[in-house]
C-alpha cells in the first residue's frame, strides 16, 4: 500500500515567520494528496488537498503544491499567526482510488507571539 | 448543522476486557470510519462502514469489530484488550461509500492497564 513520511517535530517558530512542513510519499499512480489539522481539543480537519500533479492546495493561507517528480507534498505558510498552532498531519489513500486514508505521524506546530 | 460527535471522552479499562466506543456521524453523511491513533503517531485506519455494512478494513485483529445504526451513527468494540491498544480512536463521517472524510470527531481516550 501507499505510504507517507512526514518532517518530524515539534517546530516552534514566532508569528509572521515563514513555515514549511515537509511531506514525502511512496505510492502506485497519482493518489490525490492531503493536508489534515488538528486544533487543540478537536477533531482532525480536512486543511487542503491536490488531487493531481501540478495540482496547488490553498486553504486559510497555507498551500501545497504536488510534485510528482520528488513524489512530495510540503505545506508552506507565509506568515504564521498564534492560531495555527496545531499539529498537521499529511496523507494520501491507502490504495489506488480508495478513500481509505494512510496518515504521516503528524508534525506539532506551536507560534509564539 | 452538528459534527461528528463521539462518546465517551476518554476511558480506562483493564486488560482482557471489552469496550464499546460511540459515534454519531455529521448530518446527511452515511459513511462512518474509525481510526486509531496512538500517542505521537498518525491516525490508522481499522474499518470503514457504508449503509451498515462494512465497506473496506484495515490491518486490525478480528477483536475489532463494528456496527453502523439505520442512523448511520456507528460503534466500534474491543474485545481481549490489551495494553497496545490504548490509543485516541477517531471517528470520520462522509458522504458516499467512496467519499473522502472531511470532519473527525475528537476522540475516544482509551486506556489500558
Amino acid at each position: 500500500g501507499n505510504s507517507v513520511t512526514q518532517m518530524e517535530g515539534p517546530v516552534t517558530l514566532s508569528e509572521e515567520a515563514f513555515l514549511t512542513i515537509n511531506c514525502t510519499y511512496t505510492a502506485t499512480g497519482y493518489p490525490s494528496l492531503f493536508w489534515y489539522v488538528q486544533y487543540p481539543g478537536e477533531g482532525l480537519q480536512l486543511l487542503l488537498k491536490a488531487t493531481k500533479a501540478d495540482d496547488k492546495g490553498s486553504n486559510k493561507g497555507f498551500e501545497a503544491t504536488y510534485r510528482k517528480e520528488t513524489t512530495s507534498f510540503h505545506l508552506e505558510k507565509g506568515s504564521v499567526q498564534v492560531s495555527d498552532s496545531a499539529v498537521y498531519f499529511c496523507a494520501l489513500p491507502l490504495i489506488q482510488g480508495a478513500q481509505k486514508l494512510v496518515f504521516g505521524q503528524g508534525t506539532r506546530l506551536t507560534i509564539n507571539p | 448543522e452538528t459534527g461528528v460527535t463521539q462518546s465517551p471522552t476518554h476511558l480506562i479499562k483493564t486488560r482482557g476486557q471489552q469496550v464499546t466506543l460511540r459515534c454519531s456521524s455529521q448530518s446527511g453523511h452515511n459513511t462512518v470510519s474509525w481510526y486509531q491513533q496512538a500517542l505521537g503517531q498518525g491516525p490508522q485506519f481499522i474499518f470503514q462502514y457504508y449503509r451498515e455494512e462494512e465497506n473496506g478494513r484495515g490491518n486490525f485483529p478480528p477483536r475489532f469489530s463494528g456496527l453502523q445504526f439505520p442512523n448511520y451513527s456507528s460503534e466500534l468494540n474491543v474485545n481481549a484488550l490489551e495494553l497496545d491498544d490504548s490509543a485516541l480512536y477517531l471517528c470520520a463521517s462522509s458522504r458516499g461509500g467512496g467519499a473522502l472524510p472531511t470532519h473527525f470527531g475528537p476522540g475516544t481516550r482509551l486506556t489500558v492497564t
